[in-house]
């Protein structure tokens, strides 16, 4: 089975850092996602890591530790137009999807 | 560009109907997945299928049912709505390349599905 958790909101203010964990239990393991989903959209991909190590793309980076079972996606100098749901999700032995509940990031002024 | 199109963005339905939810893909993508996105449950896998003619159940397949005739098309079938159906649907695709793990799935902008 999987197990997939990351907290279910966050609050941070326009130019600040936000952290994002996501811990994982699955059987196999192909890559984590991060996608972003703002309300009433489609999610749309942000990153993908499948070594450990840090992954980074702009104002937004992605962790992987395989042997913790543990991601966070960072996103640096936030904007307002960052405030969304953000998506965990790992794909196991095949092209499936396992996804979290995700993240509703609030970004205030 | 990749698209996926959902052929509604909102649909009110009355319980014990049978409803149909149309996705297409211009991507030519071998992969397509319906999912239900729910409030602090994410999204959870109900059918897929890896090319025509061809699904397999996901992790909540009950009262559903799929169609793969064409490539570039994969509906979801409600057989007998009920209010606890009543969701966001959201279509995905992604090709099939052999050991290509890092694609991302390329998914719809979602049907609001409301059963009373």
């Amino acid at each position: 089975g999987q197990n997939i958790d990351q907290p279910t909101e966050m609050t941070a203010t326009e130019g600040a850092i936000v952290q994002i964990n996501c811990t994982y239990q699955t059987s196999g393991f192909n890559g984590l996602f991060w996608y972003q989903q703002h309300a009433g959209e489609a999610p749309t991909f942000l990153s993908y890591n499948v070594l450990d190590g840090l992954e980074e793309k702009g104002r937004f980076s992605s962790f992987l530790s395989r042997s913790k079972g543990y991601s966070y996606l960072l996103l640096k100098e936030l904007q307002m137009k960052d405030s969304a749901s953000y998506l965990c999700a790992v794909r196991g032995g095949d092209y499936k999807l396992s996804f979290g509940a995700g993240t509703t990031v609030t970004v205030r002024a | 560009d990749v698209k996926v199109t959902q052929s509604s963005r909102y649909l009110v339905k009355r319980t014990g109907e049978k409803v149909f939810l149309e996705c297409v893909q211009d991507m030519d993508h071998e992969n397509m997945f319906w999912y239900r996105q729910d409030p602090g449950l994410g999204l959870r896998l109900i059918y897929f299928s890896y090319d025509v003619k061809m699904k397999e159940k996901g992790d909540i397949p009950e009262g559903y049912s799929v169609s793969r005739e064409k490539k570039e098309r994969f509906s979801l079938i409600l057989e007998s709505a009920s209010t606890n159906q009543t969701s966001m649907y959201l279509c995905a695709s992604i090709p099939l390349v052999q050991g290509a793990y890092n694609q991302p799935q390329h998914f719809g902008d979602g049907t609001r599905l409301s059963i009373l």
